[in-house]
């Protein structure tokens, strides 16, 4: 059965701190892996990795995927409280199957 | 383009009244999936839609439950009869392409006493 697991599944962290998200999945035939935020309202898209080892980078977020180990990190530096949320992943297969993850609640505490 | 339009934006029901939900994808688009969203559950996938066409409907949780899209601008949620248990906020989502960024609608949060 197609998964995907993501851990912690909470974080408190304090403003400035460094955190690192984790996604694992196992799906048959993976196409993509996607991150999302999701704060107050509908999720919004923050990266869409397909290829292992490119970093995909934005201001202080930065993702990378490892598709030998079957896993992702969405790592965010120097964090703030506008970076509280839920970050949801999402693996997508070419057997027409997108499956998200439970996602990590995180919040940044002043 | 205004984004992926859902309405109601709230919806509170009693038990065993119809409920139907509505969604305007963004235009272009050809994929269009419906989620549904709990505390104990997370982020759901219900079912979604290739140029109008239902392709996977496994996660649509009973007979209660039915979508439509009978054109590429316009799809339905329907529940009849509605029960508590299905509570939540319900999001329409679309995208370009099956892999590709989903763009949300602001959901309908569905209250059934």
């Amino acid at each position: 059965e197609d998964k995907v697991v993501q851990s912690p599944l909470s974080l408190v962290v304090h403003e400035g701190d460094t955190v690192t998200l984790n996604c694992s999945y196992e799906v048959t035939n993976f196409r993509s892996l996607l991150w999302y935020k999701q704060e107050k309202k509908a999720p919004t898209f923050l990266f869409m990795l397909t290829s292992s080892g490119i970093e995909k980078k934005s201001g202080r977020l930065s993702s990378i995927l490892d598709k030998k180990e079957l896993f992702s990190i969405l790592n965010i530096t120097a964090t703030q409280t506008g970076d509280s949320a839920i970050y949801l992943c999402a693996v997508g297969t070419s057997y027409d199957k997108v499956i998200f993850g439970p996602g990590t609640s995180l919040s940044v505490i002043p | 383009d205004a984004g992926v339009i859902q309405s109601p934006r709230h919806e509170v029901t009693e038990m065993g009244q119809e409920v139907t939900l509505r969604c305007k994808p963004i235009s272009g688009h050809d994929y269009l999936f419906w989620y549904r969203q709990t505390m104990m559950r997370g982020l759901e996938l219900l079912i979604y839609f290739n140029n109008n066409v239902p392709i996977d409907d496994s996660g649509m949780p009973e007979d209660r439950f039915s979508a439509k899209m009978p054109n590429a601008s316009f799809s339905t949620l329907k529940i009849q009869p509605s029960e508590p248990r299905d509570s939540a906020v319900y999001f329409c989502a679309s995208s370009l392409g099956l892999n590709n960024e989903q763009f949300f609608g602001p959901g309908t949060r569905l209250t059934v006493l």
